[in-house]
C-alpha cells in the first residue's frame, strides 16, 4: 500500500463547476498536510495546508482533513480553466522537522 | 535572484560521468531538500538538511550525495551517473523545516 494515494485522473469538471480531489494515507501518526499544484513543466507550488481536522478554506479553495478516516481533499469553487493542472497532496508523519510524502497527483482538467 | 536557483536546467549526461546540480536561495530558509519527480511515481525525498552544515538521507539516497557549507547552497552530486538517474530533480526550501515547500524550476537530467 502507498503510503499516501491519489487518484491519478484525469478528473474533468466543466467551468465553474466544483473540483473535489481526494487523498488518502496510511499512517495514522501524520500530523500535516498539503496540496500543491503543478501545471505542466512547471514546478509544484504550496496552495494549501492544513493541520487540524475540519475544514480550511482560502479564497476557491478548501481543504478537508478527517484523520479519523485518513483522508484529506481539497474543494475548487467556480473552477477556471487555469486551474487545469496536477494536484499533489503531500502528507508528513513526523512532528518537528518535516520530510514530506507525496502521493503521484490528480490531473484535474477544466473545460470552457 | 528571487527565490530558489537550479542549474543547469536541462542536461544530458554520458553514463559514468560525475553531476553536481546546483541550488541555492536568497530567503534565508534553514531547511533545503533535494525531491527527483519521475512518471507514475511523483516526488521523492533523496536527501535534505534541516541546517546549514547537517544533513540527511530521504526515501532514495542512494547513488547521490549532497553538502551544506552554508544557509544558501545545496547542491546535489551523482558520482558515477546511471541512467536509472534519468529524471527531473526539484531543490526545495522551507523555512523551519516546515512542510511549507518552496521550490526551484527543476533540472531535467537524461543520463545515457
Amino acid at each position: 500500500q502507498k503510503e499516501v494515494e491519489q487518484n491519478s485522473g484525469p478528473l474533468s469538471v466543466p467551468e465553474g463547476a466544483i473540483a473535489s480531489l481526494n487523498c488518502t494515507y496510511s499512517d495514522r501518526g501524520s500530523q500535516s498536510f498539503f496540496w500543491y499544484r503543478q501545471y505542466s513543466g512547471k514546478s509544484p507550488e504550496l496552495i494549501m495546508s492544513i493541520y487540524s481536522n475540519g475544514d480550511k478554506e482560502d479564497g476557491r479553495f478548501t481543504a478537508q482533513l478527517n484523520k479519523a478516516s485518513q483522508y484529506v481533499s481539497l474543494l475548487i469553487r467556480d473552477s477556471q480553466p487555469s486551474d487545469s493542472a496536477t494536484y499533489l497532496c503531500a502528507v508528513n508523519k513526523n512532528t518537528g522537522f518535516q520530510k514530506l510524502v507525496f502521493g503521484t497527483g490528480t490531473r484535474l482538467l477544466v473545460s470552457p | 535572484i528571487a527565490g530558489i536557483t537550479q542549474a543547469p536546467t536541462s542536461q544530458i549526461l554520458a553514463a559514468g560521468r560525475r553531476m553536481t546540480l546546483r541550488c541555492t536561495q536568497d530567503m534565508r530558509h534553514n531547511a533545503m531538500y533535494w525531491y527527483r519527480q519521475d512518471l507514475g511515481l511523483g516526488l521523492r525525498l533523496i536527501h535534505y538538511s534541516n541546517t546549514a552544515g547537517t544533513t540527511g538521507k530521504g526515501e532514495v539516497p542512494d547513488g547521490y550525495s549532497v553538502s551544506r557549507a552554508n544557509t544558501d547552497d545545496f547542491p546535489l552530486t551523482l558520482a558515477s551517473a546511471v541512467p536509472s538517474q534519468t529524471s527531473v530533480y526539484f531543490c526545495a526550501s522551507s523555512r523551519g523545516g516546515t512542510g511549507e515547500l518552496f521550490f526551484g524550476e527543476g533540472s531535467r537530467l537524461t543520463v545515457l
